[in-house]
């Protein structure tokens, strides 16, 4: 079965940077877009950007140009995304979810989200 | 950006209540594909969202058939038929149409 398990909960200072992972199992990796979403404690969700694991290839949403980079280990089925130059609104529960086409696949699976805390 | 605005916010209901929940989009969601890309996730307190239905009225597997959803263009439903305690938690409409993609701001679905 699909399963999407993201790394463990970080406290971080402000100005440092921040990797995160989500390692995929259950499918092949190569064949799905993994997309990041960010939840603030007021519940609000951002979509933060995807990569395509087999070219490698990105799309960012423009907020997060700067300070989201999303990358991939394919010997190890495993999505990872940095987030740079922190600051308390980075702040979050972050998920990984499973892209594809926009149909019956599409956002269907999702990681059980990491919460990134920024504080001094 | 599309904008996507979900009210209300927050329902109360009782269990065995129908609910009905909208979402808007500041633009038609119909794509160059025809496909209309609107879903609806559900968060349970403390879990990660869950997708319930996509393309509009396409049910996810193992959704009870309770769920459905309806619209058009920028009008959006989601009906709850006989809201059951295990239903919950905060409904999120979702575009994926356009990028960047857009959440709704969510509603909370509570017990009365």
């Amino acid at each position: 079965q699909v399963q999407l398990q993201q790394s463990g909960a970080e406290l971080a200072k402000p100005g440092s940077s921040v990797k995160i992972s989500c390692k995929a199992s259950g499918y092949t990796f190569t064949s799905y877009a993994m997309h990041w979403i960010k939840q603030t404690t007021g519940q609000a969700l951002e979509w933060t950007g995807y990569i395509a694991p087999g070219s490698g290839g990105t799309k960012y949403n423009e907020k997060f140009k700067g300070k989201a980079t999303l990358t991939v280990d394919k010997s190890s089925s495993t999505a990872y995304m940095q987030l740079s130059s922190l600051t308390p609104v980075d702040t979050a529960v972050y998920y990984c979810a499973r892209g594809g086409i926009r149909g019956d696949n599409w956002f269907a699976y999702w990681g059980q989200g990491t919460l990134v805390t920024v504080s001094s | 950006d599309v904008v996507m605005t979900q009210t209300p916010p927050s329902l109360s209901v009782a269990i065995g209540q129908s609910v009905s929940i909208s979402c808007k989009s500041s633009q038609s969601l119909v794509a160059s594909d025809k496909n209309t890309y609107l879903n609806w996730l559900l968060q349970s307190p403390g879990r990660s969202p869950k997708r319930l239905i996509y393309q509009v009225s396409k049910l996810d597997s193992g959704v009870p058939d309770r769920f459905s959803g309806s619209g058009s263009e920028k009008d959006f439903t989601l009906k709850i038929s006989r809201v059951e305690a295990e239903d919950l938690g905060v409904y999120y409409c979702l575009q994926g149409t356009h990028l960047p993609y857009t959440f709704g701001a969510g509603t909370k679905l509570e017990l009365k």
